[in-house]
């Protein structure tokens, strides 16, 4: 069963304007972590933003925000004021433990392109 | 600060051949992990490991093997290589369910 689903193959969004990517999770595990990270073309991978199961404020960094929904299992990540920088593509992943052991996994990702 | 160091960065094999991706983190990180991703695709969980001498097969094992004899290393084998196992593969590595993954740059390999 998927854990990480992200529905949006791909994503355009003008420069300047602001962009939400969806995240959606699954887990029984009342204690998990979740983050994003950006893959520009160069391959490398850039850690985000990480909001843990038990924050009660959706997490920020810059221009980086996390919409939170526990309830729904959403993650979103949204990006403000967007940059021809930010085109790459883009990772939801959640940690969860199980049985003493912890693991990452990664759901198949967003494209997004910023349009100048 | 090295971070996570993996080498080879390219590597071509044949079918057939085995080899050994070699990860290794100067972080004292005690979980690392392994994952494959295929072009276009996300990041599929090989194995991973909380701490030395300690592993678990992720979504897709076939094909790999891994040990955790020291904190630092996380070396992958692969035996038998397949086409199949064309991949870039990245090793990462964090200290706990509440901090981010660090990843390496990445094996780009080829198996023909």
């Amino acid at each position: 069963a998927q854990k990480i689903t992200q529905t949006q193959p791909g994503m355009f969004v003008q420069e300047k304007e602001a962009v939400t990517l969806d995240c959606t999770y699954d887990t029984s595990d009342p204690s998990y972590g979740l983050f994003w990270y950006k893959q520009p073309s160069s391959g490398e991978m850039i850690f985000l933003i990480y909001q843990g199961s038990y924050d009660q404020q959706n997490a920020t960094e810059g221009r980086y925000s996390l919409n939170f929904q526990k309830a729904r299992k959403s993650a979103n990540l949204v990006i403000s004021a967007s940059q021809l920088g930010d085109s790459a593509m883009y990772f939801c992943a959640m940690k969860e433990s199980q049985g003493g052991s912890e693991k990452l996994v990664f759901g198949k990702g967003t494209k997004l392109t910023v349009n100048p | 600060n090295a971070g996570v160091t993996q080498t080879p960065k390219f590597r071509i094999l044949k079918i057939g051949q085995s080899m050994t991706l070699q990860c290794t983190q100067d972080m004292n990180h005690n979980y690392m992990y392994w994952y494959r991703q295929d072009p276009g695709m996300g990041l599929k969980l090989i194995y991973y490991s909380v701490g030395a001498g300690i592993t678990d097969k992720g979504e897709v094992p076939n094909g790999y093997n891994v040990s955790r004899s020291t904190t630092e290393d996380f070396p992958l084998r692969l035996e038998l290589a397949a086409p199949s196992q064309t991949s870039v593969y990245f090793c990462a590595s964090g200290s706990d369910i509440n901090t981010e993954a660090f990843f390496g740059q990445g094996t780009r390999l080829t198996v023909v």
